[in-house]
């Protein structure tokens, strides 16, 4: 079962809210992976995750926060958010994080700040 | 400094015309070149992965090819519902980074 699952779907936050994104995946895969993507452009990465640390962290503002619970979830804790931040938030795993592989993206949430 | 560039940004083709896609990229060291395929709205989709020049994979209409200074994604005989975004990444040796290309849009005309 390749999939990795995210929720909210949708989500609509004010710029003083706190909120946060979900991603389970059930792979067994030991790294997770955050992206950010605006309209028309390529993802970017923002954070990994090999077996439960923090790896890589692509210099993304602190109002961004993830938090790896365990092996199988991956969260985004977002605060004081700014109405650039608008955008696809996609989740992703893979087998390993040391060499990327081939790496399963989730569907995304569609993230709006007001 | 490191690039992955795609070209075109947009193809049209009628149903059945078959052409390629092209991933260029300079970086230090090659790990691995991956091939996505991203309808809009969703998540990329997995297709290929490849590794070393004059390495090829094969699904369906699909064909990659690796050299060392590009990578191309030959579609034959494409349907309507190949249309979508097709994006290429690279992960680069030195340093460790994965760079995303900025994708070919294509559309597949009936």
């Amino acid at each position: 079962d390749t999939e990795v699952t995210q929720t909210p779907k949708h989500l609509v936050m004010g710029m003083t809210n706190k909120k946060s994104l979900k991603c389970e995946q059930h792979m067994g895969h030991r790294a997770m992976y955050w992206y950010k993507q605006k309209a028309k452009k390529p993802p970017e990465l923002m954070f990994v995750y090999s077996y439960e640390k923090l790896s890589i962290n692509e210099s993304v503002p602190s109002r961004f926060s993830p938090e790896c619970p365990n092996s199988s979830l991956l969260n985004l804790h977002l605060h004081a958010l700014q109405p650039e931040d608008s955008a696809l938030y996609l989740c992703a795993s893979s087998q390993e994080g040391g060499n990327y592989y081939e790496q399963y993206f989730g569907p995304g949430t569609r993230l709006t700040v007001t | 400094e490191d690039q992955v560039t795609q070209s075109p940004e947009a193809l049209r083709l009628q149903e059945g015309e078959s052409s390629s896609l092209n991933c260029s990229y300079t970086v230090s060291g090659l790990r691995g070149l991956f091939w996505y395929r991203q309808d809009p709205g969703k998540g990329p989709e997995f297709l290929f992965t490849l590794y070393s020049a004059g390495e090829e994979k094969e699904k369906e209409r699909l064909k990659a090819t690796l050299t060392k200074k590009e990578s191309f994604l030959h579609i034959t005989a494409p349907k309507p519902e190949d249309s979508a975004t097709y994006l290429c990444a690279v992960q680069a040796t030195t340093p460790n980074q994965f760079y995303f290309g900025t994708g070919t849009s294509l559309t597949v005309i009936p």
